[in-house]
């Protein structure tokens, strides 16, 4: 069974600051990996998606890479503003799950002015 | 753009009571699920339906039941709502094809059991 990890469960910055999270998973057999926002007490907002033929994908501040062999993603924030403060998911659609998707714990992310 | 909406955003209900959360969207989706939500679990998977009067059990089915009538609407049931319920409750749909597209989610209803 699909088992998504994330690390760390919670980060504070200040600022300004580029960072990292990352987002590990356990079958490499996948369509995609996606990576959300959750504020709080709200539904997801979709950030990025890669296609598992993909390497990477941008947008804007965030940049998302997959490895899928290794069973690894990162999302990469530059620049850290105080909006960007929220829970960040990633999920991952499993071959032969259909449309459903398998989730990580998540990042609650704070950003300090 | 993609809308979901769900009918309430918060509920209070008591132990016994059945409970109806419903979830509309306005994309002509073919795919729609329930989630739950809860502190240290993540977000759980509890039916999916990928047609009318589809369905299919999620990873956690248990003491919930689900309805979808029509292609817009797909509805959550607890039939006898107890404490270990309260949470919060995510609607989500997607086309079914191609499969790399993304979930779009509702604003979430959070539940109260008392």
């Amino acid at each position: 069974k699909q088992e998504v990890t994330q690390i760390p469960a919670a980060l504070s910055v200040p600022e300004g600051e580029n960072l990292v999270l990352n987002c590990s998973f356990t079958d490499s057999a996948i369509y995609n990996l996606q990576w959300f926002r959750q504020d709080p007490g709200k539904g997801l907002t979709s950030l990025l998606l890669i296609q598992s033929s993909q390497r990477e994908q941008t947008s804007g501040r965030l940049n998302a890479s997959l490895d899928k062999s290794s069973g690894r993603s990162t999302l990469y924030i530059a620049a850290s503003q105080p909006g960007d403060s929220a829970t960040y998911l990633c999920a991952v659609n499993v071959i032969g799950a259909g449309n459903m998707l398998t989730f990580g714990g998540g990042t609650r992310l704070m950003v300090k002015p | 753009d993609v809308k979901v909406t769900q009918s309430s955003r918060y509920l209070v209900k008591r132990t016994g009571e059945k409970v109806f959360l419903e979830c509309v969207q306005d994309m002509d989706h073919e795919n729609m699920f329930w989630y739950r939500q809860d502190p240290g679990l993540g977000l759980r998977l509890i039916y999916f339906s990928y047609d009318v009067k589809m369905k299919e059990k999620g990873d956690i089915p248990e003491g919930y039941s689900v309805s979808r009538e029509k292609k817009e609407r797909f509805s959550l049931i607890l039939e006898s709502a107890s404490t270990n319920q309260t949470s919060m409750y995510l609607c989500a749909s997607r086309t079914s094809s191609p499969v790399g597209k993304t979930q779009y989610f509702g604003p979430g209803t959070r539940l109260l059991v008392l």
